[in-house]
């Protein structure tokens, strides 16, 4: 069946540092893959998403490329801020049938320090 | 606009009670998700509906029951709780499930989340 593989955390970074948070899948055909993020005490939101091969997700200063020869989808962002410091979740959804539901990682948290 | 709002909050049960946690969306969503966010585990999904006047079971079912009241509601009940069940739970809704390459994108709205503890 489908499945995302994310970086352990915690991720701990200083302000202005460069962010990456790794994510993997494991699905059939081709998955719309996601990041969502989960400030503390709130829901999830999404961040970002890509449907193709190849489509980059922006929002915020995040960027994802959706890689399906290395099934990768990981998170960057150039410069991260105090502001920043949430559970990120990349996510993956199948096309059609048992695969249309969103399955997730097990989430990264990320703090950020001034 | 409010969104997907669930209740209550937060809740502590014993083991053996029952409850039902309580969502509705106003932005006319077709489908309906819970799903229990647990350390370590991300999320999973419990039930969903697809759209009104269907409910199928998802990963992790046992111990829940759901009920799609209307196009807005869609309730989760625990009817004899127990410590496995001390989570966190989100409501969410999209505006289809999956009707194959166009909603291959869909995005998930999700609530604030109603922290249930059972001792």
């Amino acid at each position: 069946g489908n499945s995302v593989t994310q970086m352990e955390g915690p991720v701990t970074l200083s302000e202005e540092a460069f962010l990456t948070i790794n994510c993997t899948y494991t699905a059939t055909g081709y998955p719309s893959l996601f990041w969502y993020v989960q400030y503390p005490g709130e829901g999830l939101q999404l961040l970002l998403k890509a449907t193709k091969a190849d489509d980059k997700g922006s929002n915020k200063g995040f960027e994802a490329t959706y890689r399906k020869e290395t099934t990768s989808f990981h998170l960057e962002k150039g410069s991260v801020q105090v502001s920043d410091s949430a559970v990120y979740f990349c996510a993956l959804r199948g096309r059609g049938g048992s695969q249309g539901n969103l399955i997730f990682g097990k989430g990264t948290k990320l703090s950020v320090k001034p | 606009n409010a969104g997907v709002t669930q209740t209550p909050k937060f809740q502590v049960l014993k083991t053996g009670q029952s409850m039902t946690l309580q969502c509705a969306q106003d932005m006319n969503h077709n489908s309906m998700y819970w799903y229990r966010q647990d350390p370590g585990m991300g999320l999973r999904l419990i039930y969903y509906s697809a759209s009104e006047g269907t409910t199928d079971k998802g990963e992790v079912p046992n111990g829940y029951n759901v009920s799609r009241l209307n196009k807005r509601e869609f309730s989760l009940r625990l009817e004899s709780a127990a410590p496995s069940q001390t989570s966190v739970y989100f409501c969410a809704s999209s505006e289809v499930w999956s009707q194959g390459m166009l909603s291959g994108a869909n995005v998930l709205t999700f609530g604030a989340g109603s922290r249930l503890t059972v001792l």
